[in-house]
């Protein structure tokens, strides 16, 4: 089945402890993307990844990291979190060469509670 | 800068027809698409329009003018599993460097028996 894994699903943790959600996709996806959203906000692209080993930021990227090791895996860093970091968080990924270029494909969401 | 409008929330009860309109501002454009999110999902890609016209799909809709920056998506025939938030999004050549899809805020669409 064609899907985009996050994980973990849920997690606490408090300010300044490094933590890492994963991403995975098994479709062959160039393309990678990690959004944030927050209430009345929309989806806020974070940073993305055109291929393996290249990165860049979107309209959010302060306070992440990110890298493309693999293609398949686009893990996001929060080196060390605050609380303005609260938020839902998407992975997606799609494939910009092909005739749906546009369909995009989310992970389930990882709710992040920063206290 | 990209910039997508659309309404914040729109109640209808089932059976009813919703409009969901989005105007866009982007530098460039390749296509306008539409997804749709239920409470506590991920939102999931429901139709996209490069070219002026209506695409149908089902129940579901989306139509598309470039000349005014403007698309809609039509739900038809609703039904309560359709209680949902609904965002436009926008693939911009002028960032293709990045191939960002921009998304709106998103419309909150409330079905009532």
């Amino acid at each position: 089945e064609a899907q985009v894994t996050q994980n973990p699903r849920y997690l606490i943790t408090v300010t300044g402890k490094k933590l890492t959600v994963t991403c995975s996709q098994n479709m062959n996806h160039e393309y990678m993307s990690w959004y944030r959203q927050d209430p009345g906000l929309g989806l806020r692209q974070i940073y993305y990844s055109m291929n393996v080993e290249v990165t860049d930021k979107g309209d959010v990227p302060e306070g992440y990291k990110v890298s493309r090791k693999e293609k398949r895996n686009f893990p996001l860093i929060l080196e060390s979190p605050s609380p303005n970091q609260t938020s839902l968080y998407f992975c997606a990924s799609r494939n910009p060469g092909s005739p749906k270029a546009d369909t995009q494909y989310f992970g389930p969401g990882t709710r992040l509670t920063v206290l | 800068g990209q910039s997508l409008e659309q309404p914040s929330e729109v109640t209808a009860v089932e059976g009813a027809i919703v409009q969901i309109n989005c105007t866009y501002q982007t530098s460039g454009f390749y296509g306008l698409s539409w997804y749709q999110q239920h409470d506590g999902g991920a939102p999931t890609f429901l139709s996209y329009n490069a070219l002026d016209g209506l695409e149908e799909t089902g129940r579901f809709s989306s139509f598309l003018s470039r000349s005014d920056s403007y698309g809609y998506l039509l739900l038809q025939e609703l039904q309560m599993k359709d209680s949902a938030s609904y965002f436009c999004a926008v693939r911009d050549w002028a960032k293709a460097a990045g191939n960002k899809l921009t998304f709106g805020g998103g419309t909150r669409v409330l079905v009532k028996p």
